[in-house]
């Protein structure tokens, strides 16, 4: 596809229950992004890879969240033993650059919007 | 990571320019501005970015002061597909990539 998707758009899960969400970044962009949003709120920043390395997982709220990009293209974004406070926007984004490049611009999936009851 | 200050909320009449404002007094020499915009239900987008001389774009115009302490972004001719939270971002060239966003303004725009 042209763009970033993110599935499913939508997931209800009951407190306690393990959750995972899907982001298939643009072909080819070497960096990765997740970020959470809450209502209201601008995305805060989640962890970031570079192909298949993690490099920085420094916003991840608790060791519930666990996030993984094997083969360096799609990632999946686990959240186990969902708490209601998890209930938010988890937006990818996807980037061509290395770090130091002319691509600054990342580009955003429409999100998963996630809903613990 | 150096902190931008936006206001909250900002009206404007279709088909006239519109100035977002940011301050970003504690900037460095190494980062950049970058804005973005989130349209309702949908990820933020990429609208501008630059570091010390004003850029233009399809999309938008970015004027920065020359102590580099603010810019703004400018819409030559709002639409209502205009209507979004608009963020301004510091970034270091180089880094990660990672975005630290704000709370953004949200932008309204009346026919």
């Amino acid at each position: 596809g042209a763009g970033v998707s993110q599935s499913p758009r939508y997931k209800v899960a009951k407190r306690g229950q393990d959750v995972a969400l899907r982001c298939d970044p643009i072909s080819g962009h070497v960096s990765l992004f997740w970020y959470q949003q809450a209502l209201g709120q601008g995305p805060e920043f989640l962890t970031y890879f570079q192909n298949e390395a993690q490099l920085d997982k420094s916003g991840l709220p608790s060791d519930r969240f666990f996030a993984e990009r094997p083969e360096g293209s799609v990632s999946t974004l686990k959240i186990q033993r969902t708490q209601q406070e998890d209930s938010a926007v988890y937006l990818c984004a996807s980037s061509l650059n290395r770090g130091l490049s002319v691509f600054p611009e990342a580009f955003f999936g429409q999100g998963t919007r996630l809903t613990v009851v | 990571d150096a902190k931008t200050t936006q206001p909250n909320s900002m009206e404007s009449n279709e088909e006239e320019p519109v100035h977002l404002p940011c301050n970003h007094s504690t900037i460095s020499g190494t980062d950049y501005i970058h804005w973005y915009r989130q349209l309702p239900s949908q990820g933020p987008e990429y609208v501008i970015h630059g570091l010390t001389s004003n850029v233009n774009n399809r999309m938008a115009s970015l004027a920065i002061a020359e102590d580099r302490k603010s810019s703004t972004l400018i819409l030559h001719r709002a639409t209502l597909r205009d209507a979004a939270v608009y963020y301004c971002i510091l970034r270091v060239y180089g880094n990660t990539g990672k975005l630290i966003f704000g709370q953004g303004t949200t932008l309204q725009v009346k026919p």
